[in-house]
C-alpha cells in the first residue's frame, strides 16, 4: 500500500520559530509538493521538487524554503514563524508516467498553529 | 496565469439528491484530476480526464470534460452520507493549480 508520511499530525510553535515539517514517501516517486490549505482557499502550491535537489516555487513560496536531500523525503522550512503562516500543510508526491504525470498522493497533513 | 474557478462552494442536499460541481478554466486544459476530501482527512484521487468531450462513470459519479476542454463537472446521483466531503479539481501537467472546492453537506 503507497504510503506518505508527514513528521507530525498537529505542531504548536511560537513566533520567530524556526519550524520543519517533514514529509517521506515509499513509493521512489520523483515529484514532491509542499501546499497548504486554508478555508475557502483550496490549496495553494509552496514549493515543489521534481527530482532530488531540485526545487522550483510555487504560488506562495514568501516565507518558506525547502530541501530535497533524498528521494523519498522533502522537507518544509519556516525560517521565522509569523502567525499568518498557522494553517494545515499538506505533502504529495507522484510520479511520472511516459507521456503524462499520475495522480499526487497526500498525506494526512500537518495542522500548525503559530501563537 | 492559468486559473481555474470552482463552483459553488458549499452545497447543502437531502440525502438522496444530486450533487454537482463544476470547474472553469480561463485556459485550454490539457487534463483535469478529481479529488475528495472527507472531513478530517488528506484529497484521495478518483479520477483523471484527459480527452475532450470524455465522460467517465465511477457508479452514482459521473465525470464530464467539455469539448472545449475548458471546463468539466463532478456529478453524483442520489447522494449518499459517505458522499460527504469536498469535492476538488485540479488541472495541469507539471505544476498543478486547483479550484477552491465545492463541500457536499447533507442537511440533518
Amino acid at each position: 500500500d503507497v504510503k506518505v508520511t508527514q513528521s507530525s499530525r498537529y505542531l504548536v510553535k511560537r513566533t520567530g520559530e524556526k519550524v520543519f515539517l517533514e514529509c517521506v514517501q515509499d513509493m521512489d516517486h520523483e515529484n514532491m509538493f509542499w501546499y497548504r490549505q486554508d478555508p475557502g482557499l483550496g490549496l495553494r502550491l509552496i514549493y515543489f521538487s521534481y527530482d532530488v535537489k531540485m526545487k522550483e516555487k510555487g504560488d506562495i513560496p514568501e516565507g518558506y524554503s525547502v530541501s530535497r536531500e533524498k528521494k523519498e523525503r522533502f522537507s518544509l522550512i519556516l525560517e521565522s514563524a509569523s502567525t499568518n503562516q498557522t494553517s494545515m500543510y499538506l505533502c504529495a508526491s507522484r510520479t511520472y508516467a511516459g507521456s503524462s504525470y499520475n495522480e499526487q498522493f497526500f498525506g494526512p497533513g500537518t495542522r500548525l498553529t503559530v501563537l | 496565469g492559468q486559473q481555474v474557478m470552482q463552483i459553488p462552494q458549499y452545497q447543502h442536499v437531502q440525502e438522496g439528491e444530486d450533487f454537482t460541481t463544476y470547474c472553469n478554466s480561463s485556459t485550454t486544459l490539457s487534463n483535469i484530476q478529481w479529488y475528495k476530501q472527507r472531513p478530517g482527512g488528506h484529497p484521495v484521487f478518483l479520477i483523471q480526464l484527459v480527452k475532450s468531450g470524455e465522460v467517465k462513470k465511477q457508479k452514482r459519479l459521473t465525470f464530464q470534460f467539455g469539448e472545449a476542454k475548458k471546463n468539466s463537472s463532478l456529478h453524483i446521483t442520489a447522494t449518499q452520507t459517505t458522499d460527504v466531503g469536498t469535492y476538488f479539481c485540479s488541472m495541469g501537467n507539471y505544476q498543478l493549480i486547483w479550484g477552491a472546492g465545492t463541500k457536499l453537506i447533507i442537511k440533518p
